[in-house]
């Protein structure tokens, strides 16, 4: 399966630190995505990283990719009690399908 | 731009009964997906459609389940009969095309079986 596995299942931080997750994944992709679920609603689109990209930033968001370790991270900076959410990666496996791990559960408290 | 658009929202339904849910991809989306998500548990890719054919759908219990893209744009899943681990919230997302773009998701539909 190309499932991505998020690590740590979840994570409790205070208000202003950075928040870490991680995503592994078992063969080649095409390009790996990370998504944020709030309770009870649907999944938001936070950045996508080809396979032959190394590192992107989005506002907080720093996503990077190490294929030949076959893993992703998360970096969230200066967290906000609005970042409480699931988050979850998804590897795009060249179109063949699409599919998510079991997500990173971030609490940041006030 | 208006979004993924699944109704209903809520439904609740006894086991053995049958469901349906429907999607409304965004406009000029060639790529739908439907995913089950348990609750705590990651969203489990059921059926990707690309355009009205089927890509993948290797995980949807077929003896059950079905789905259907006429015309490549709106989408149908169904479950007949559903039993009580059907439990779950049904998500809808639609891409510009195969393995380029991100993924737009609806709000879902949450089902109880009981």
């Amino acid at each position: 399966s190309q499932q991505g596995e998020e690590d740590p299942q979840a994570l409790s931080i205070q208000e202003g630190e950075n928040a870490t997750m991680n995503c592994s994944y078992k063969t080649s992709i095409n390009n790996l995505q990370w998504y944020r679920q709030n309770s009870g609603r649907g999944l938001v689109h936070l950045i996508l990283i080809r396979s032959n990209e190394r590192e992107k930033h989005s506002g907080r968001l720093r996503v990077t990719l190490d294929t030949s370790k076959k893993s992703s991270s998360l970096l969230i900076t200066a967290s906000r009690a609005a970042d409480t959410a699931s988050y979850f990666c998804a590897v795009d496996n060249y179109g063949q399908n699409f599919v998510f791990g079991p997500g990173t559960r971030l609490s940041v408290l006030p | 731009e208006a979004g993924v658009a699944q109704s209903p929202r809520y439904k609740i339904i006894e086991k053995r009964q049958s469901v349906a849910f429907w999607c409304n991809p965004i406009s000029g989306h060639a790529t739908l997906y439907w995913y089950q998500q348990i609750l705590g548990q990651g969203p489990k890719l059921l059926i990707q459609f690309q355009n009205n054919g089927v890509v993948d759908d290797s995980q949807l219990p077929k003896d059950r389940f079905s789905a259907e893209r006429l015309k490549g744009v709106d989408s149908t899943l169904k479950i007949q009969p559903a039993k009580l681990e059907d439990s779950a919230v049904y998500l809808c997302a639609s891409s510009l095309d195969l393995g380029r773009d991100k993924a737009f998701f609806g709000q879902g539909t949450r089902l109880t079986v009981v």
